[in-house]
């Protein structure tokens, strides 16, 4: 039973446009988001989080959006860059417990 | 200067044998971690531990055996390997372990078992 879900397993787009990726959870105790980064051969790296009492957090060119009503987090790359390209894995983890849900990834490919 | 680093990074072996992954952290963190990623591509997280002491111990087979001999340190042991052992194992560590910390993951150690 997957609490976090990311369905889209591909997605690709040009260079400088803008990349969304989706994650949904199912468990409404989790209040702390993450997304990690992740090339070939190595470990996922940390990218940017959200706390469940924000709807938005910026960090450069990656925003992360949360809408807890419908349990689904996104991340927005803009512009998207050839280096983006990566697998980028959402992650949740629920108040008082460092043990984190993640989901199977999306593979970006971003286009030169 | 790796901060998280395991080995090995391959691993190739038969059915039925034991075998050792060791992962080592040089940020101070107090508390580290062994994930499995599956066929499904889904990290799941096995065991953590915080200053040698286990704190988080899933639904795991007892076939494997973490050891923390140090807070700097933390070794998965695994018995009597099966087929569906295969899969990748990350290593991770948190500053200290509580909540709402990033995770730092070594590079990951793909087992094979043939």
């Amino acid at each position: 039973d997957q609490q976090v879900k990311q369905n889209s397993p591909s997605l690709s787009v040009q260079e400088g446009r803008i990349s969304i990726l989706n994650c949904d959870y199912t468990n409404s105790m989790f209040d702390y988001f993450l997304w990690y980064k992740k090339y070939p051969a190595e470990g996922p790296t940390f990218l940017i989080s959200i706390s469940s009492i924000k709807d938005k957090n910026e960090d450069g060119r990656f925003t992360v959006f949360l809408n807890k009503s419908a349990k689904h987090l996104s991340l927005h790359i803009v512009p998207s860059q050839p280096g983006d390209s990566a697998v980028y894995f959402c992650a949740a983890s629920v108040y008082n417990f460092n043990k984190f849900y993640f989901g199977s990834g999306t593979k970006l490919n971003v286009k030169p | 200067d790796t901060a998280v680093s395991q080995t090995p990074k391959y691993l190739v072996t038969q059915m039925g044998n034991d075998k050792s992954i060791k992962c080592e952290q040089n940020l101070g963190h107090d508390t580290m971690y062994w994930y499995k990623q599956d066929s499904k591509k889904f990290l799941k997280i096995m065991f953590s531990y915080n200053n040698k002491e286990l704190i988080i111990n899933e639904t795991v087979p007892n076939r494997f055996s973490p050891k923390s001999p140090d807070k700097a340190h933390l070794n998965l042991h695994i018995n009597s390997l099966e087929l569906g052992d295969s899969a990748v194992y990350f290593c991770a560590s948190s500053r200290t372990g509580r909540t709402n910390e990033k995770l730092f993951f070594g590079s990951g150690t793909q087992l094979s078992v043939l």
